[in-house]
């Protein structure tokens, strides 16, 4: 069946970087966008950006323009999210996300990947 | 950027009751980019309805969606225990933005 899988939770000191990663399975990894969606505790889901599987292009929300980097290893149908400068407020749950351009929806998602930031 | 604002923030309901959820829109949104997300504590969101009025895949018809241009609505006609959830509206203009949120929970 189609399904992301991304890795596992991370803890991580103010000031570093954390990369996560996506792992497409069930599908043509190189046919959909594959977005980051992040979710503080407690609150709303909060869209970070996309990456074109098939030609590595990406497009990144304002708020993180100067600190994430989405990329993909084609070979392996994974996406990656680096996001660095870490500070206490990027503690959150991160998804990675499948944009089926059919639907105009995200119609699959990764379970989530926490990632804590402490001093 | 567009903004989504949801409303009530919280709705207080029993089995068994409709229950409506409004999104609106800062300006207009394309109702072929308007969706409608379901998610339960410690799990991912779950797609419900796409294009502002269509079910995703495996969805019971006890979940609509209307709506067009800046009002959208949910409809969830008769509340099952497993619909007691947060409810997500989220758009694809320029870019992509998620509205606060709607918490169904039971009374």
């Amino acid at each position: 069946q189609m399904q992301l899988v991304q890795s596992g939770a991370e803890v991580k000191k103010t000031g570093s970087s954390v990369k996560v990663s996506c792992k497409a399975s069930g599908y043509t990894f190189t046919y959909r966008y594959l977005h980051w969606v992040r979710q503080a505790p407690g609150q709303a889901l909060e869209w970070m950006g996309w990456i074109t599987p098939f030609n590595g292009n990406t497009n990144y929300a304002q708020k993180f323009q100067d600190r994430v980097t989405i990329t993909r290893d084609r070979s392996m149908s994974t996406a990656y999210m680096e996001l660095s400068s870490l500070r206490s407020e990027d503690t959150a749950m991160y998804y990675c996300a499948r944009w089926n351009t059919a639907t105009g929806a995200f119609d699959i998602w990764g379970q989530g990947t926490m990632v804590t930031v402490s001093s | 950027e567009i903004v989504l604002t949801q409303s009530p923030g919280t709705l207080s309901l029993s089995p068994g009751e409709r229950a409506t959820l409004s999104c609106r829109a800062s300006q207009s949104v394309s109702s072929s980019y308007l969706a409608w997300y379901q998610q339960k504590p410690g799990q991912a969101p779950r797609l419900l309805i796409y294009g502002a009025s269509s079910r995703a895949t495996g969805i019971p018809d006890r979940f609509s969606g209307s709506g067009s241009g800046t009002d959208f609505t949910l409809t969830i006609s008769r509340l099952e225990p497993e619909d007691f959830a947060v409810y997500y509206c989220q758009q694809y203009g320029s870019l992509f933005t998620f509205g606060p949120g709607t918490k169904v929970d039971i009374k």
